[in-house]
């Protein structure tokens, strides 16, 4: 079993629709927990940051982690075009970072 | 404010060719790292530094090496390039410690013919 399992996509959806990704991990020991944005032919950047389980929302993204089943989502609603874009997701024990494999989402007009 | 920069953009090398990728930063991070990403493989760690005159091993070191002589810069080089180096190489920095949130430069496309 991989570390890190992220379903690659392209998942598809038409503007305003509610987008859900998610992650999967087997360490018990990660405790941080991020979902990067990557646009096409740029690198990746921040989008959420979460330590621990619970819900952490910003505008219209929401990250959700449930330590106890190693399950990570990100939520986005009311979706828009300039969303689409590959979304990694990426935690932590210690000084280095594992990443998923990423998943594009595509959000048509 | 820059970030993180990363020269050149693009390169193609032939098979055996000796280069060097390019990484600086101005936010006085401690922690950087290069990592390597190919397609719909996400992102593999290459190698990291946690300080000048510190580097270490990632998931992939194999056909690169690293330095860090200043806090700024933190040069890749790959000393006889193969086919199974194309990909694209982001450098990324970080304060460190248990604050994981990368700041990651625009990347490198490299091909090896």
């Amino acid at each position: 079993q991989k570390e890190v399992e992220q379903d690659p996509g392209p998942l598809s959806v038409p503007e305003g629709a509610i987008v859900s990704l998610n992650c999967t991990y087997s360490n018990s020991a990660f405790q941080y927990f991020m979902w990067y944005r990557q646009y096409s032919r740029k690198g990746p950047e921040l989008l959420m940051y979460t330590y621990s389980s619970g819900n952490k929302e910003d505008g219209r993204f929401t990250a959700q982690v449930d330590k106890s089943s190693k399950y990570i989502s990100l939520f986005i609603r009311d979706s828009q075009p300039s969303d689409s874009a590959t979304y990694l997701c990426a935690m932590s024990a210690a000084r280095t970072l594992t990443f998923g494999k990423g998943t594009m989402l595509l959000v048509s007009p | 404010n820059a970030g993180v920069t990363q020269t050149p953009k693009f390169r193609i090398l032939k098979i055996g060719q000796s280069m060097t990728l390019q990484c600086t930063q101005d936010m006085n991070h401690n922690y950087m790292y290069w990592y390597r990403q190919d397609p719909g493989m996400g992102l593999k760690l290459i190698y990291y530094s946690v300080g000048a005159g510190i580097t270490d091993k990632g998931e992939v070191p194999n056909g690169y090496n690293v330095s860090r002589s200043t806090t700024e810069d933190f040069p890749l080089r790959l000393e006889l390039a193969a086919p199974s180096q194309t990909s694209v190489y982001f450098c990324a920095s970080t304060w460190g410690g248990r604050d994981e949130k990368l700041f990651f430069g625009s990347g490198t496309q490299l091909s090896v013919l």
